[in-house]
């Protein structure tokens, strides 16, 4: 069974700098992918970015990129120039390719500072 | 185009009683999954209908349960509601077995 761990349960950026949300897993699966959503205080959870496991090159989706440790089993959002409508719950998620189901992180409440 | 859309959008029940959740995927979607997030803890894996069948289902009592019609919409019935049972309920729906799952907003049931 796929297990993900997100250590921070709470962090705080200020407006226009960086900060780094930490998430490691676990799978036995060598095919699968990562996500990182984005659940504001509106409730709907949104995708962030997505990364295939079996690309070297780490996702990047304007302010947002990753740094995926495959050997760590390591997936880090670097949010780049933090804006306050980032401010919001960031899950990160694994997905098995063969099972499809998500299995979601604790999350990471971020607070964004003007 | 219409997101995911799940009803009702609130929903206050008694324990003892049943509770029914509905969720109309975005057309064309045939993955329909349900997560469970209750207060302080995060999304937890309840069940996957995939073309009318349930394909996985997490670790939860026979007391959660759903169906999803022909036309891909689903349902999920939660039997003998507990106060533990109070929480967000979420639904995605996704194309196929490895698309990106799109989110409703959620139906928030409580019971007291």
């Amino acid at each position: 069974a796929q297990t993900v761990t997100q250590s921070q349960p709470e962090m705080s950026v200020q407006e226009a700098e960086t900060v780094t949300l930490s998430c490691t897993y676990d799978t036995s699966e060598s095919d699968y992918y990562l996500f990182w959503y984005k659940q504001p205080p509106s409730r709907q959870m949104i995708l962030v970015i997505r990364q295939e496991a079996y690309k070297q090159q780490n996702a990047t989706e304007n302010r947002f990129s990753v740094n995926f440790q495959k050997a760590a089993k390591s997936f880090s959002l670097k949010i780049s120039d933090s804006q306050l409508g980032d401010a919001a719950m960031y899950f990160c998620a694994c997905q098995e390719t063969s099972g499809s189901r998500l299995t979601f992180g604790e999350g990471t409440q971020l607070t964004v500072n003007p | 185009e219409a997101g995911v859309t799940q009803s009702p959008t609130h929903l206050i029940k008694t324990r003892g009683q049943q509770a029914t959740l509905r969720c109309s995927p975005i057309s064309g979607h045939t993955s329909v999954y349900w997560y469970q997030q209750a207060l302080g803890l995060g999304l937890q894996f309840l069940l996957w209908y995939d073309e009318g069948e349930e394909r996985n289902r997490g670790n939860f009592p026979p007391r959660f349960s759903g169906r999803q019609f022909p036309n891909y919409s689903s349902e999920l019935n939660v039997n003998a509601l507990e106060l533990e049972d109070s929480a967000l309920y979420l639904c995605a729906s996704s194309f196929g077995w490895s698309g990106e799952l799109f989110f409703g907003e959620g139906s928030r049931l409580t019971v007291l």
